[in-house]
């Protein structure tokens, strides 16, 4: 079966330094993937989306990236974190029309 | 643009009771999937059900099931006999039924469940 893995579950870090969020999925091959951000008491928002390797669609400007450097590893990424970066980031995979969420990584920016 | 709107931040039953959370959506498609997603407190966002647009038959998960009106653009969650498992946050979904499977999430509703 399928499981998806994010990590850390939770970090904090200071304004102004990098980040580096990472989202693993077993069980499948060539997914979809999906980074997403929900802010305190919000919806999800898409940050980015990924088809393939090497393959990164951005979907809002930001001070974030994101990699996909091999096929089931999908990376979130900053070099320089700022306040409003703080949220909850969700990790999800495609399959038959239905996307799966992984735990999530709370972030908070100091 | 899609949109998702869920009118209802906050809503509440009785237990074993039945509630109903609304969700309304923008689209000019006319091919797409509408989802509802549980976020209960651990924040894991969990499928509850989903409907394909073509369908005119509402899907039914247990005692989970919607209302697809699809004129009026329109797709309810009713839950039946509420359990107090069932509180969370719930978000409604779309998405188009071609290329990337992006979804477009509402704003969610907190449900809370009286004992």
């Amino acid at each position: 079966s399928q499981t998806i893995h994010q990590w850390p579950a939770t970090l904090v870090q200071p304004v102004g330094s990098p980040l580096s969020l990472e989202c693993t999925v077993e069980g499948t091959s060539n997914p979809n993937l999906y980074w997403y951000r929900q802010a305190a008491g919000r919806g999800l928002q898409l940050l980015f989306y990924s088809v393939g390797i090497g393959q990164i669609s951005s979907e809002v400007p930001q001070n974030l990236s994101a990699s996909r450097p091999q096929d089931r590893q999908f990376i979130l990424s900053s070099k320089k974190l700022l306040l409003s970066d703080s949220g909850f980031y969700l990790c999800a995979w495609s399959e038959g029309g239905e996307q799966y969420f992984g735990p999530g990584t709370r972030l908070t920016v100091t | 643009a899609q949109t998702v709107t869920q009118s209802q931040p906050e809503m509440s039953v009785q237990e074993a009771e039945t509630v109903t959370l609304s969700c309304t959506y923008d689209t000019s498609e006319s091919d797409y999937y509408l989802f509802w997603y549980k976020q209960p407190p651990s924040r894991q966002m969990i499928l509850v059900i989903r409907q394909e647009a073509y369908k005119q038959q509402n899907a039914t998960e247990n005692r989970f099931s919607v209302n697809f009106q699809k004129a009026a653009k329109s797709f309810s969650l009713k839950i039946s006999d509420s359990q107090l498992g069932d509180a969370a946050m719930y978000f409604c979904a779309y998405r188009i039924n071609f290329g990337n499977e992006k979804l477009t999430f509402g704003t969610g509703t907190r449900l809370t469940i009286i004992p």
